[in-house]
């Protein structure tokens, strides 16, 4: 079965400050990774993902995420913080054999102060 | 081009009533998808829809629960009679077809449901 795990549901960064989200999986089968973002009252859009190929995704907004399988990881960073960016953040994870639907981490809370 | 909508935003209903979600997902999108969110926990995978085809409903809680997708387009998904676990945010979402595993899905903004 395959579980997501975000370590961290509530992060704070200052504006300017490096953002680091954790994310790791467990997959029986090559994953497919996703970051989603939720700003308040709206859907999630997608941030960015990993299919196949490069390892390091560019994503919008500046964010990127490295997927390292040694580690079954897929951390999201963005270098400098903008207050834009205070949301919620979630990974998800699909494979081959889950039919296309998410298996979702718990969330986490961004918060940006000035 | 029109992204995922659904209706209502808010319901608020007492245990023991009927509510109906609404879905409509993105004009040609033959996946739909709906997951629930309950306060503190993570986003969970409830059902999905193939065109009008039920692909894959093991996330779906109980016999409680009935979605529908008439015709392939919108999607419905009732709950009778709604229980207090019931509270949550209702999320649709839906992807264009072929690369299930690796399409984007388009999330709409929710339906937020209070059951007291």
């Amino acid at each position: 079965a395959q579980s997501v795990t975000q370590l961290g549901s509530h992060v704070s960064v200052s504006e300017g400050a490096l953002v680091l989200l954790r994310c790791n999986y467990s997959s029986s089968v090559p994953p497919y990774l996703f970051w989603y973002v939720q700003y308040p009252n709206q859907g999630l859009q997608l941030l960015l993902k990993y299919t196949t190929g490069a390892t390091l995704v560019k994503g919008i907004n500046g964010f990127e995420a490295e997927f390292k399988k040694s580690e079954t990881s897929f951390h999201l960073t963005k270098p400098s913080a903008h207050m834009s960016d205070a949301a919620e953040y979630f990974c998800a994870v699909s494979g081959n054999n889950q039919g296309g639907k998410l298996i979702f981490g718990q969330g986490t809370e961004l918060s940006v102060k000035p | 081009e029109a992204g995922v909508t659904q209706f209502p935003s808010h319901s608020v209903i007492e245990k023991g009533q009927t509510v109906t979600l609404r879905c409509d997902p993105i004009s040609g999108h033959d996946n739909l998808y709906w997951y629930r969110r309950v306060m503190g926990k993570e986003i969970k995978f409830l059902l999905h829809f193939v065109k009008e085809s039920k692909q894959d409903e093991s996330g779906m809680p109980n016999n409680r629960f009935l979605a529908e997708r008439t015709g392939g387009t919108y999607s419905t998904l009732k709950v009778q009679p709604a229980e207090l676990e019931d509270s949550g945010v209702y999320f649709c979402a839906s992807s264009p077809g072929v690369h299930r595993v690796s399409e984007t899905q388009y999330f709409g903004p929710g339906t937020r449901l209070l059951v007291l």
